[in-house]
């Protein structure tokens, strides 16, 4: 069993819903949480992190945390076409810059 | 602000070649890291490198190696390659070692072994 689990799509959703994403974790060791974001052909670029259980709000994204259960959730409201990529959760160990990163997962946002 | 800088951004080897793959850091930045990301097993940790030292090592063999310069600068090196090495490498900087995850990645680089 992976450390990470992400469901990889491919998500496909008409422009303007809401798009749900969210990984499960199983060594609770980890203590942030990190959303990335992958357009095709670049790297990853760094969307949201979150230290704590609860919800965290930027703009039309959410992240959700829930350590009792070890599951984390991104929400990306009112969804565009430029928003079409590969999100990626990704869980850093206390020290140093060693992510370990869900399989990702493909959205498709349709105009 | 320039961002990470990989070259070559496309490279074809055969098996039994030997790679070496460059990244420049954001300036000011000091910590170094390399992924491999492939579509079987995704985003994996190869290492990490803080002045000069390697400080954290990912599950992969002997044959993956890297090293940092003065500079920051890093370069990581494949000996005696084979086909499951086919990925894109991806390399990512941030200022200190503070585990927070916040890397700055950059295009990469996609090797092809043939």
């Amino acid at each position: 069993q992976k450390e990470v689990e992400q469901d990889p799509g491919p998500l496909s959703v008409p422009e303007g819903a809401i798009v749900s994403l969210n990984c499960t974790y199983s060594n609770s060791a980890f203590q942030y949480f990190m959303w990335y974001r992958q357009y095709s052909r670049k790297g990853p670029e760094l969307l949201m992190y979150t230290y704590s259980s609860g919800n965290k709000e930027d703009g039309r994204f959410t992240a959700q945390v829930d350590k009792s259960s070890k599951y984390i959730s991104l929400f990306i409201r009112d969804s565009q076409p430029s928003d079409s990529a590969t999100y990626l959760c990704a869980l850093p160990r206390a020290a140093g810059n060693k992510l370990t990163f869900g399989g990702g997962t493909r959205v498709l946002v349709k105009p | 602000k320039a961002g990470v800088t990989q070259t070559p951004r496309y490279l074809i080897k055969t098996r039994g070649q030997q790679v070496t793959l460059s990244c420049s850091p954001i300036s000011g930045h000091r910590s170094v890291s390399w992924y491999q990301q492939t579509p079987g097993q995704g985003l994996q940790f190869l290492f990490e490198y803080f002045s000069e030292t390697q400080r954290n090592k990912g599950n992969f063999p002997g044959r993956f190696s890297g090293r940092q310069f003065s500079n920051s600068r890093s370069e990581m090196n494949v000996s005696t390659l084979e086909l499951g090495d086919s990925a894109l490498y991806l390399c990512a900087s941030s200022f200190g070692r503070v585990g927070t995850g916040e890397l700055f990645f950059g295009e990469g680089s996609r090797l092809t072994v043939l």
